[in-house]
């Protein structure tokens, strides 16, 4: 079955640069979800879309916007890059059939690293 | 707020027996939903098993079984029949209203 995926796997940027990271659902998917994981830590929600609007809103820096898009993927634009920011970058979709639920599948990330 | 708790940051297991991953959790909603996600050490993060509020009957998927026990706000994950390839990160996880809100895992090392 297909997964979610995101690009690019991997990423090197500089201090103070950005980066922007890719995101397509699974196919028939409507709602999308962004997180960030730190070395050792748990996922940590930043934002999510519902239908090309944005749905909900965590601790997703300033720094950082996102959108998703009429095919429904989204890209998470990140600017002025800190040393901080280096961690493994997860976007997430669920199904409007599972509403209630709300199962989120997971893509394999991003490993976004900041020299 | 909802907030999830394991309190196992490391377990191990010998392969080929059960082992129950604890977790705990507090929210003053009445719907929610529990999941469980597996990390191996490659990044990825697998949906394993869910579990709802309402649902009476303790979810179980395959060697997956979560005991579910409302009042004490507990879901913990059961592996029957460990396989080393079972070795990795498990997260607990509540949804709230649009996010997931994560416990800090635990690891699991399957011993041969």
């Amino acid at each position: 079955a297909a997964g979610v995926i995101q690009s690019p796997r991997h990423l090197i940027k500089e201090k103070r640069e950005t980066a922007t990271l890719k995101c397509y659902p699974i196919p028939r998917h409507d709602t999308v979800y962004w997180y960030q994981q730190g070395p050792g830590q748990d996922p940590q929600f930043l934002i999510s879309f519902y239908e090309k609007m944005q749905s909900d809103k965590g601790s997703i820096p300033d720094r950082f916007s996102a959108q998703q898009f009429s095919d429904y993927h989204s890209e998470l634009n990140m600017s002025s890059l800190e040393l901080g920011d280096s961690a493994l970058y997860f976007c997430a979709s669920s199904s409007p059939e599972d509403r209630g639920r709300d199962t989120q599948y997971f893509g394999p990330g991003t490993r976004l690293t900041v020299l | 707020a909802q907030k999830i708790t394991q309190t196992q940051p490391g377990m191990f297991v010998q392969e080929k027996e059960a082992v129950t991953l604890d977790c705990t959790y507090d929210t003053s909603d009445q719907s929610y939903g529990l999941f469980w996600y597996k990390q191996p050490s490659s990044g990825e993060m697998i949906f394993l098993i869910y579990q709802g509020s309402y649902d009476e009957q303790n979810a179980t998927e395959g060697r997956y079984s979560l005991n579910f026990q409302k009042a004490r706000k507990s879901a913990n994950l059961v592996i029957s029949a460990s396989q080393l390839g079972d070795s990795a990160m498990y997260f607990c996880a509540m949804n709230g209203n649009n996010d997931m809100r994560f416990g800090a895992g635990t690891r699991l090392t399957v011993k041969p």
